[in-house]
């Protein structure tokens, strides 16, 4: 039972450069997050979407992208990384917002 | 704007005391509040959780207490153990999405 995977685990990205980080769920969840965690502030909220097809910007959307592909998996994309972005990426899933969450491993994301 | 706001950011307790969380919201659409626990290179993970029609919860040695006139919530962690040291994250949640504090680093002292 994997519940939420998170790829990749590591990444390294110079100024400038774009990735995708990759998350899907096996529970059937219509919910799902993305957030980043930085020392001394917590979990803040990037992305979610509470239904396949549907997305809205969270606390801290700017210089993010995101894409709802299926009811399975969330993709997070950045642009165009800056050293700002560097961060612990958490994805997360839920039946709604006002249920269990179950959390990826992370994704830990330096730009250099 | 920090819709959730969690104090202290770090806590120290011997074996056996009793640490306290405080969280307290502003979002009334909010109606489910939970607390997370994170082990170091771990995601996190589900501890307890309260909706806003009790004014108390337990499990184990975790207590949510909940005050919804003054939009407040807090965690209790009766006899406290090391390994219970971990970050603590309180969160507030509405239909569409949930948001959490700042989280709070705690350490329990053998």
């Amino acid at each position: 039972n994997a519940g939420v995977t998170q790829t990749p685990k590591f990444q390294v990205l110079k100024t400038g450069q774009s990735m995708t980080l990759q998350c899907a769920q096996d529970m059937n969840h219509n919910s799902m997050y993305w957030y980043r965690q930085d020392p001394g502030m917590g979990l803040r909220l990037i992305y979610y979407s509470a239904s396949e097809g549907t997305t809205d910007k969270g606390e801290v959307p700017n210089g993010y992208n995101v894409s709802r592909l299926n009811k399975r998996e969330f993709s997070l994309r950045l642009e165009s990384a800056a050293p700002s972005q560097t961060s612990v990426y958490f994805c997360a899933s839920s039946e709604a917002g006002n249920t269990e969450a179950f959390f990826g491993q992370g994704t830990r994301l330096t730009v250099v | 704007q920090q819709q959730v706001k969690q104090s202290p950011q770090s806590l120290i307790v011997q074996k056996g005391g009793i640490p306290i969380i405080n969280c307290a919201y502003e979002n009334t659409a909010f109606d489910y509040f939970p607390w997370y626990q994170q082990f170091p290179g771990k995601g996190p993970a589900l501890l307890i959780a309260i909706r806003p029609d009790v004014s108390e919860k337990k499990e184990g040695r975790f207590t949510i207490s909940f005050n919804k006139s003054a939009k407040q919530f807090s965690l209790h962690i009766m006899d406290s153990q090391p390994g219970d040291s971990a970050t603590y994250f309180c969160g507030g949640g509405a239909t569409n999405k949930l948001i959490f504090g700042t989280g709070t680093l705690l350490a329990v002292q053998p």
